[in-house]
């Protein structure tokens, strides 16, 4: 168990609206990351975080926000979705230099 | 954005067989990882690998560091049923981050 919890697994929306959805672990890993998970793409990195209130965008970051107030948390926002984002989204965390990474279940994000 | 080149994509195979898959780069890593996923849930880390040439075991797999760094494989002996699942490649470049790099990911079935 990589103690790695995302929230909600699942979830309907109707494009234009926000969407947050939540990365909480529980192993004080350092490093911590958004992936979205697409067919024929595999996992594309989002937006990455190396410290509390230290983020950086990842390739595929654009109507993407991340925030981390605190190492055991880390928001992923989409401010306005749209249907382009309809995908699974997976966090992952890692702890301190050359560790592996470890996922979450993820979160299965509909945009209608 | 940077992809490894993962092969082959599918793989049908009875049960019993042994598996072989690769992953190929451009690109020098540092560390190589190799996951397995599972339909519903996210990425489990099988085996990690941080030095060329290096060659790991984890239960019926065994994972190997290419000498060039751009390169690893993993074997699968006496394939049973809970196999079944898709296996993904990474390449970690040990500076800054910690970011990885994904393969396509290889697509295991096994017919009984």
């Amino acid at each position: 168990d990589a103690g790695i919890t995302q929230s909600p697994r699942h979830k309907v929306t109707e494009t234009g609206t926000p969407v947050t959805l939540r990365c909480h672990q529980t192993e004080n890993h350092r490093y911590m990351y958004w992936y979205r998970q697409d067919p024929g793409h595999g996992l594309r990195l989002i937006h990455y975080s190396y410290g509390v209130k230290d983020t950086d965008k990842g390739e595929v970051s654009d109507g993407y926000s991340v925030s981390r107030s605190k190492t055991e948390d880390f928001l992923l926002t989409l401010e306005s979705a749209t249907s382009s984002q309809t995908s699974v989204y997976f966090c992952a965390a890692a702890g301190g230099a050359g560790q592996p990474q470890h996922f979450g279940d993820g979160t299965r994000l509909s945009i209608l | 954005g940077q992809q490894l080149n993962q092969s082959p994509q599918s793989m049908f195979i009875q049960e019993g067989e042994d598996v072989s898959m690769n992953c190929t780069s451009s690109s020098i890593f540092n560390t190589w990882l190799w996951y397995k996923q599972d339909p519903g849930e996210g990425p489990v880390l099988l085996i990690a690998l941080y030095k060329a040439g290096e060659l790991t075991s984890n239960g019926r797999l065994t994972a190997q560091f290419g000498i060039t760094r751009k390169d690893s494989f993993l074997n699968i002996s006496a394939s049973i049923p809970s196999d079944v699942g898709i296996y993904f490649c990474a390449g970690q470049q040990v500076q800054g981050a910690q970011k990885l790099v994904f393969g396509q990911g290889t697509r295991l079935t096994i017919n009984p």
